[in-house]
């Protein structure tokens, strides 16, 4: 079965550091793009990150630029976004997604159950 | 960036209804466009991909069609399970983006 399992998430203060992991099951993990997509409670989707198959390429959303790096390790099939600088606005609930096919242009087809950052002092 | 304005953004329904949701891109796309359904408390499920393809499972009474920069999801006839929130996504180029979302509610 594939499956996506995010971890990390916690209540942080303001200005503060968390690494959220994803770990990955089913598939060939290094075969496929991967995103971090969030989502504010009562609010919409907005996706924040995204890395190419082989990790070579990686993508912000303007809101997190400069603040947040995604990774992934092949060899343990596992997904990361390590957050800096966090603000009140990055409180959210934050899904691990997998894209359909190697590129991103043709959907994420799993994900994962969400794992929950808040920010606040 | 790209921007997606999708509407109605909230739309009143009943069972066996058909229902015609409406994603707008702020430039060209190509049809690099995905439509997911998310329920409360659930994560995402991916129903079109490629503006008009049917990801594998999902039923056929779910639909996708574009012209030009505008983009439609129809849901031919609802049933009471398809009562949830849908999201339009454009992957044609980073940063992807989302569109505000359309909450189908039982009338």
């Amino acid at each position: 079965e594939v499956q996506l399992l995010e971890s990390g998430g916690a209540l942080v203060q303001p200005g503060g550091s968390l690494r959220l992991s994803c770990a990955a099951s089913g598939f060939t993990f290094s075969s496929y793009a991967m995103s971090w997509v969030r989502q504010t409670p009562g609010k919409g989707l907005e996706w924040v990150s995204g890395i190419s198959n082989s990790g070579a390429s990686t993508n912000y959303a303007d809101s997190v630029k400069g603040r947040f790096t995604i990774s992934r390790d092949s060899s343990k099939n596992t997904l990361y976004l390590q957050m800096d600088r966090l603000g009140v606005e990055d409180t959210a609930v934050y899904y691990c997604a997998k894209h359909r096919v190697i590129s991103y242009y043709y959907g994420i087809d799993v994900w994962g159950q969400g794992t929950t950052v808040t920010v606040s002092s | 960036d790209i921007q997606l304005t999708q509407s109605p953004s909230f739309l009143s329904a009943s069972v066996g209804d058909r229902v015609t949701i409406t994603c707008r891109a702020s430039q060209g796309i190509s049809s690099y466009l995905a439509w997911y359904q998310q329920k409360p408390g659930k994560a995402p499920k991916l129903l079109i991909y490629a503006a008009s393809t049917l990801q594998s499972g999902v039923p056929s009474r779910f639909s996708g069609s574009e012209s030009g920069t505008e983009f439609t999801l129809t849901v031919s006839s609802l049933h009471p399970e398809d009562f949830a929130t849908y999201y339009c996504q454009q992957l044609n180029s980073y940063p992807l983006t989302f569109g505000g979302g359309t909450k189908v509610e039982i009338k």
